[in-house]
């Protein structure tokens, strides 16, 4: 596609309820980043994806989180037993090593409500 | 772990007041790029800086990256009600190829 995509837009579940984030990266960006941002804070950073190298994960906050992507394409983020510090706005960046190296490009977002 | 410092948190300007946000990291950068939010919004890509030294313009916009490439700077000229969002900025440290970002700068502007 033209751009990051990710879905749902808006997801609002239940405390204790699993949850799968999907983002779409742009075609041929072998660099994908997952962030959380909380309202009115900065960008918290989750996961990184680059080729087919082993992921930094150091941003995962517990084991309840986890991400997956098979080579370029599509990654999903899942959260399991969700809590109510979870809710955010889970954004998802991807970008290419060659040209406009290492610029991200955004998706929209994913709003997570836990109630 | 290798880290991006951003400065101030936030801050609150009238409007036609100038506006300056600073980036430092302990270890030399690659490459450092800028990115705006609006609220409600995602981060768009402004601009990036790769040499010692350089400065760009944009606009009422002026980008600057440090000789020892360890810092730069945002700084708006005049600022306008339309600048109001968060300022971040991002960078690769030399050998990496991970971009960091920094805490962000939150900008209000008061007509």
């Amino acid at each position: 596609g033209a751009g990051v995509s990710q879905s749902p837009s808006n997801k609002v579940t239940e405390k204790g309820k699993d949850v799968e984030l999907r983002c779409d990266p742009i075609s041929g960006h072998t660099a994908l980043y997952w962030y959380r941002q909380r309202l009115g804070q900065g960008l918290e950073f989750l996961i990184y994806f680059q080729g087919n190298s082993a992921p930094d994960k150091s941003g995962l906050p517990s084991d309840r989180f986890s991400a997956e992507r098979t080579g370029e394409s599509v990654s999903t983020l899942t959260i399991q037993r969700t809590q109510q510090e979870d809710s955010a706005v889970y954004l998802c960046a991807s970008s290419s090593r060659t040209a406009a190296k290492n610029i991200q490009y955004f998706g929209a977002g994913t709003r997570l409500s836990v109630l | 772990g290798q880290q991006v410092m951003q400065i101030p948190q936030y801050q609150h300007v009238q409007e036609g007041e100038d506006f300056t946000t600073y980036c430092n990291s302990s270890t030399t950068l690659s490459n450092i790029q800028w990115y705006k939010q609006r609220p409600g919004g995602h981060p768009v890509f402004l601009i990036q800086l790769v040499k010692s030294g350089e400065v760009k313009k944009q606009k009422r916009l002026t980008f600057q990256f440090g000789e020892a490439k360890k810092n730069s700077s945002l700084h708006i000229t005049a600022t306008q009600t339309t600048d109001v969002g968060t300022y971040f900025c991002a960078g690769t440290h030399t050998g990496g190829f991970k971009t960091i970002f920094g805490a962000g700068t939150r900008l209000f502007v008061k007509a």
